[in-house]
Parts: C-alpha cells; sequence; structure tokens
C-alpha cells in the first residue's frame, strides 16, 4: 500500500540547532517527493521537491532534503533553525499521476 | 501574481445546515484539488478537477459532499446536511497541469459545525 509516515509528531529545538525531520514513504512506482510547510492559519507552502537527478535537493529558507532509495526515506534538513521556522512541516508522495499521499505531519517547535 | 484564494476564511454553522466553500485557483492552473484537514491528521484528499474532464470524486467521505467547478477556473465544495465531524480546515490546491507537479495551496477556510 502506498503510504507517507513522519514518525515525529512534535519536535523542538533550540534556535540555532541543526534540524532534521523524518520522512519515510512506500510507492510502488518511481516516486515524486515534497516537503511543504504550514504555518498556524495560513495554506501549504512547498519548501523543496525531487522528481530525479542529484539526491540532494536544495529548497527555500535554507532547507535541503536527500532521497535515499535504499531507505525510502525522504528527510528535511536545516544546519542552523531560526525562530520562524517554527511550524508544521509536510512530506508528501506522488507518482505519475495526480494523486499525491500526504504524511499527518510534524510540528516544530524553536526555543529562543 | 495572485494565488489561491478561499472564501470564508471561517465558518460557524450550525449542525444540519447547508455550507458553501469557495475556492478561486491560480489563473491559467487547469488541475484543483480539494483536500480536508483535520486536527492531527494528514490531508485527506477529497476531489480533483482537471480541465474538462470528469473530477475525480473518490475521496469524497459520503454523499453530503459536492463539488463544482464551473468555467475551469472557480470551485464550490457544497457540505449538506453538515455533522460536528465535518468541522475541519479544508484547503484548496491548484496545479498548472496533471502529473507530478506542485500544488499551490489557498489559506483554508476552517468549518466549525456546532
Amino acid at each position: 500500500a502506498q503510504s507517507v509516515t513522519q514518525p515525529d509528531i512534535h519536535i523542538t529545538v533550540s534556535e540555532g540547532a541543526s534540524l532534521e525531520l523524518r520522512c519515510n514513504y512506500s510507492y510502488g512506482a518511481t516516486p515524486y517527493l515534497f516537503w511543504y510547510v504550514q504555518s498556524p492559519g495560513q495554506g501549504l507552502q512547498l519548501l523543496l521537491k525531487y522528481f530525479s537527478g542529484d539526491t540532494l535537493v536544495q529548497g527555500i529558507k535554507g532547507f535541503e532534503a536527500e532521497f535515499k532509495r535504499s531507505q525510502s526515506s525522504f528527510n528535511l534538513r536545516k544546519p542552523s533553525v531560526h525562530w520562524s521556522d517554527a511550524a508544521e512541516y509536510f512530506c508528501a508522495v506522488g507518482g505519475g499521476t495526480y494523486k499525491y499521499i500526504f504524511g499527518t505531519g510534524t510540528r516544530l517547535k524553536v526555543l529562543a | 501574481g495572485a494565488g489561491v484564494s478561499q472564501s470564508p476564511s471561517n465558518k460557524v454553522t450550525e449542525k444540519g445546515k447547508d455550507v458553501e466553500l469557495r475556492c478561486d485557483p491560480i489563473s491559467g492552473h487547469t488541475a484543483l484539488y480539494w483536500y480536508r484537514q483535520s486536527l492531527g491528521q494528514g490531508l485527506e484528499f477529497l476531489i480533483y478537477f482537471q480541465g474538462n474532464s470528469a473530477p475525480d470524486k473518490s475521496g469524497l467521505p459520503s454523499d453530503r459532499f459536492s463539488a463544482e467547478r464551473t468555467g475551469g477556473s472557480v470551485s464550490t465544495l457544497t457540505i449538506q446536511r453538515t455533522q460536528q465531524e465535518d468541522s475541519a480546515v479544508y484547503l484548496c490546491a491548484s496545479s498548472p497541469k496533471t502529473g507530478p507537479y506542485e500544488q499551490y495551496f489557498g489559506p483554508g477556510t476552517r468549518l466549525t459545525v456546532t
């Protein structure tokens, strides 16, 4: 079955610390992978996407993600977190069709 | 340019009433999605429109839910005889075309059924 798992419901980090949000997927075909961020009261904004090619993808706001096919993972990273990064983060997977599967999200809290 | 807009931003309604939620996608985007986001849950796919093709309604949770898209642009999601379990944030997204393209989301409509 196709699925996306974000194992961490909540993560708390101190401002300036590094961040890694985990995403594991199960998908029968070549996956297209996305990370979105949702600030309170807002819609989802695309951070980055992976379709093919270089497995390390750079996104907006200093985020990056690495596609690891052998581990079925697409973890999101940031070397130094800012207070404004506090939000909810969603991983999503799609294929050659219009259907996307979203994870349940990871809520990030940043301590000053 | 303008992003995806949704109205109203908040809607409080009594159980049993009908509600209409509106989505105005990005101009030129042919694909339009509706999702439901409940507390602590991911995004639940509801319905998908692509151009003039028949919509994919496979995600609609019951026959109380319906949606239409007029002129390939604005879409309305209608919930009849609302129930408390319909309380959620309803998100609309549009995409330039079908396939593995990123979706552009609106700010959502928070529906509360009392």
